[in-house]
């Protein structure tokens, strides 16, 4: 089962910041398989990213995803109050042995 | 308007069963695999099951291999998890997850969820 880690656990920033949020794989990923989801408090999880850097539908330019291997980013640029939620990695490489990161929790500070 | 709604969640003493149902509409049913995820409280996210568009090709996790049952019936847009031998740990919102890949075999990633629905297993 290919691990995902996220970190940090939680970020706390201020409106207006810059976020930048980790995913790192316990073996290589190709990058098509590798998205990220947003979900926020009594929400279901939204996709954000697809493809280790496409924006799903309707995703604000302001969320950009990157990377490649075992190393991927997401960050999140002037971040607007409706931004502060978690955020989860998910890789399907291994599919049907799908899995989830831990998540990212971006707070107000 | 692709909508995706989940029913069936409540409280089941362990050992217990449960049957998870979810309604789909807006796009073409059986060119799309559907599957369950779910979160414990305050945990993260852990797929549960997948069945692809056709019904052919069915997948669990480990944690609820042989005791969960995934099926759809496409006469009426619904996906189906029957929960057996619950455990204290299999309490969590069941979501229902709409596949992105057009007539996937297998799961991949999800681009439409339901709102979720809640099964507590305690005595």
């Amino acid at each position: 089962e290919i691990v995902l880690t996220q970190s940090p656990g939680t970020l706390s920033l201020s409106p207006g910041e810059s976020a930048t949020l980790s995913c790192r794989a316990s073996q290589s990923v190709d990058s098509n398989y590798l998205v990220w989801y947003q979900q926020k408090s009594g929400q279901a999880p939204r996709l954000l990213i697809y493809g280790a850097s496409t924006r799903a539908t309707g995703i604000p330019d302001r969320f950009s995803g990157s990377g490649s291997g075992t190393d991927f980013t997401l960050t999140i640029s002037r971040l607007e109050p409706e931004d502060f939620a978690v955020y989860y990695c998910q890789q399907s490489v291994d599919s049907p042995r799908t899995t989830f990161g831990q998540g990212t929790k971006v707070e107000i500070k | 308007e692709v909508q995706v709604l989940e029913s069936g969640g409540g409280v089941v003493q362990p050992g217990g069963s449960l049957r998870l149902s979810c309604a789909a509409s807006g796009f073409t049913f059986t060119n799309f695999g559907m599957s369950w995820v779910r979160q414990a409280p305050g945990k993260g996210l852990e797929w549960v099951s997948f069945i692809s568009g056709s019904g052919a090709s069915t997948y669990y996790a480990d944690s609820v291999k042989g005791r969960f049952a995934i099926s759809r019936d496409s006469s009426k847009n619904t996906v189906h998890l029957q929960l057996n031998s619950l455990r204290v740990e299999d309490t969590a919102r069941y979501y229902c997850a709409k596949d992105w890949v057009l007539q996937g075999a297998r799961p991949y990633y999800f681009d439409y969820w339901g709102q979720g629905t809640l099964v507590t297993v305690s005595s």
